[in-house]
Parts: C-alpha cells; sequence; structure tokens
C-alpha cells in the first residue's frame, strides 16, 4: 500500500535531549513537509524539500533540522534548543507539479 | 500579506442537521488555491478538494458541496444531512499561485464540528 509513514505515533523525551521524528513515503512524491500542530490551532509549516539534498525552512524553523537524503525519507530532528517542543508533528508529501499535499498520521511529541 | 480566517471555533449539529464552515481570505494576489482539509480524532489530515481563484464555479460531490466568492474572498463549505463520521476538525488552506515559497498552505485555526446522534 502507498501512502506517508511517521513513527512512532507518541514520543517521550526528556527537556535538553535531542530527538529524531521518522518520516517515510513511497509515493514517489518530489516534494516533503513538516508541519507543527498545537492544541487548538492550525498547522505550521517548520521545513520543506522539493527535491533531494535541497531543503527550505518554512515559518517556525529555528530549533529544527531537517535531511533530505533519499527522496523517499524526510527526517526531523527536534533540537534541545527548540523551547517549547511537546507538540503534534505532521509530515506531508506533494507530487511534482501537483498542489495537493497529502499528510502522514502524526507523531505527537512530548517532552517533560 | 495574506490573511485566513476561521471564525467559527465550534459548531455542534444534530445528526442529519445540513452545515456550512467558513473560510475567509484576503489576499492581493490574483492567482492562489484554496483548500479544505479533515482532521478526524486519530489526528491525520484529509484532503477534500481544492480551488483555484480564477474558477468561481461551485461544486457538489456528494454530501459535501463548495461555495466560492471571489468578491467577498469567501469559500465557504457545507455538509448536507451531516452524519456522526463528519464530526472532525475542518481547517481552509490556501496557497499562493506561484513557485518559490509560494508551495507553502497557510492553515486557518480550523473549526472543529461536533455531529451529535
Amino acid at each position: 500500500d502507498g501512502g506517508i509513514t511517521q513513527s512512532p505515533k507518541y514520543l517521550f523525551r526528556k527537556e535538553g535531549q535531542n530527538v529524531t521524528l521518522s518520516c517515510e513515503q513511497n509515493l514517489n512524491h518530489d516534494a516533503m513537509y513538516w508541519y507543527r500542530q498545537d492544541p487548538g490551532q492550525g498547522l505550521r509549516l517548520i521545513y520543506y524539500s522539493q527535491i533531494v539534498n535541497d531543503f527550505q525552512k518554512g515559518d517556525i524553523a529555528e530549533g529544527y533540522s531537517v535531511s533530505r537524503e533519499k527522496k523517499e525519507s524526510f527526517p526531523l530532528t527536534v533540537t534541545s534548543a527548540q523551547k517549547n517542543p511537546t507538540a503534534f508533528y505532521l509530515c506531508a508529501s506533494s507530487p511534482w507539479g501537483s498542489y495537493e499535499q497529502y499528510f502522514g498520521p502524526g507523531t505527537r511529541l512530548t517532552v517533560t | 500579506a495574506q490573511k485566513v480566517t476561521q471564525a467559527q471555533t465550534e459548531i455542534s449539529v444534530v445528526e442529519k442537521e445540513d452545515v456550512t464552515l467558513d473560510c475567509v481570505y484576503e489576499t492581493r494576489d490574483t492567482t492562489y488555491y484554496l483548500f479544505w482539509y479533515k482532521q478526524p480524532p486519530s489526528g491525520e489530515l484529509v484532503f477534500l478538494i481544492r480551488r483555484n481563484s480564477f474558477d468561481e464555479q461551485n461544486e457538489i460531490s456528494g454530501r459535501y458541496s463548495w461555495n466560492f466568492q471571489k468578491s467577498t474572498s469567501s469559500f465557504n463549505f457545507t455538509i448536507t444531512a451531516s452524519q456522526v463520521v463528519d464530526s472532525a476538525v475542518y481547517f481552509c488552506a490556501p496557497r499562493r499561485g506561484s513557485g518559490g515559497s509560494n508551495y507553502k498552505l497557510t492553515f486557518g485555526k480550523g473549526t472543529l464540528l461536533t455531529v451529535n446522534p
């Protein structure tokens, strides 16, 4: 089955630790995105990548880092510099030239 | 600057009622795209529809219909004969019309729809 996989669904970390969230897609989509969602809020863009080995900052990139070494994978690292890392993180992808973005199931990160 | 407003924070209806979700998108762009997404309790966003700014023709798909009026910057979404499974948060998400950073979707804060049996 084609789709976007995010793992794990729930993640717990201690403050001060870096943590990497996984996002994999087998849809052969070129572009991939990371969004953050806080309770009662819409999604905000963290990073996006339109092709392999290239990515751009979104609206709230501070405290996050990404890599795009393979077309299928776009991992997000939440660093200790991110002041409020507890949130729901959603990964999305879209085919080249398409406007629709398709979302994964999300990872709920809790940092205490 | 662009601004997307979903003024309804929460709506509660009884099953089989019709319900309309409002979205207003203020922009000076002449070309843009408007999307509606549904987020059920599971959390995953589900794409519902995309409309282009140059196409004001309304659309109906099953129990869903969309009304886009460029003159008032409104892109409203109506569910006819609502069902309990329609309970979710609905997001309006515009996107600017050209390339580069304009790939970004700008999400409204969402409207929580609860359909009671």
